[in-house]
């Protein structure tokens, strides 16, 4: 079965612009969870769901980032107006009982 | 909040010897410590969890070992072999494992 997928796998950004990162966690699954990895540095909380529903986002470092999980399933994380202190890994997990599956991450670079 | 601290940073052990990392946590309330393995390109992989009512919990060459009156576990791999080369990661969490907290993560060399 396939595992948590993550698109795009890289991306870099001009200071200013907008992005989007996208997760396709496991089938079925219905917790998902978004962290923000600095380099040489442990994942980092940034947000929660439970199906379609938000119930925590208190690691969201600023109000420039958004996540959404419409439909209970794909999740995506936007960055309006991205800085360079922006640029990371962001890691998408889906959880099944007490298990965080990982995707691969986007590792976001902004020029 | 919770506050995992890891150490060391970094560790280089010889192929066929042991390897120990070690974790602390600040919250008596956590009560779920897992252990992931995470390669270059790729996600964290969790390779040994353990709750705060066992002691200890072994899977062939892993084992974890937990002591919850002075809050820190530890991740013990024996007889280690080049592939166990990777960036190491522990975790807390507490109640709901909604709030996973990480340490700063331990990159392990094997050396053949």
């Amino acid at each position: 079965g396939a595992g948590v997928s993550q698109s795009p796998r890289y991306k870099v950004a001009k200071r200013g612009q907008d992005v989007a990162l996208r997760c396709d966690p496991i089938s079925g699954h219905v917790s998902l969870f978004w962290y923000q990895q600095a380099l040489g540095q442990g994942p980092e909380f940034l947000t929660y769901f439970q199906n379609e529903a938000q119930l925590d986002k208190s690691g969201l470092p600023s109000d420039r980032f958004f996540a959404e999980r419409p439909e209970g399933s794909v999740s995506t994380l936007k960055i309006q107006r991205t800085q360079q202190e922006d640029s990371a890994v962001y890691l998408c997990a889906s959880r099944s009982r007490d298990e965080q599956f990982f995707g691969p991450g986007t590792r976001l670079t902004v020029l | 909040g919770e506050n995992v601290e890891q150490h060391p940073s970094t560790l280089s052990v010889q192929e066929g010897d042991s390897a120990v990392i070690k974790c602390t946590y600040s919250d008596s309330a956590s009560n779920y410590f897992p252990w992931y393995k995470q390669e270059l390109g790729k996600g964290p992989q969790l390779i040994i969890d353990i709750r705060s009512n066992v002691g200890e919990k072994k899977d062939q060459r892993i084992a974890v070992t937990l002591n919850k009156t002075a809050k820190h576990f530890s991740l013990h791999i024996t007889e280690t072999q080049p592939e166990d080369s990777a960036v190491y990661f522990c975790a807390a969490s507490m109640g709901n494992n909604n709030d996973m907290r990480f340490g700063a993560g331990t990159r392990l060399t094997v050396k053949p």
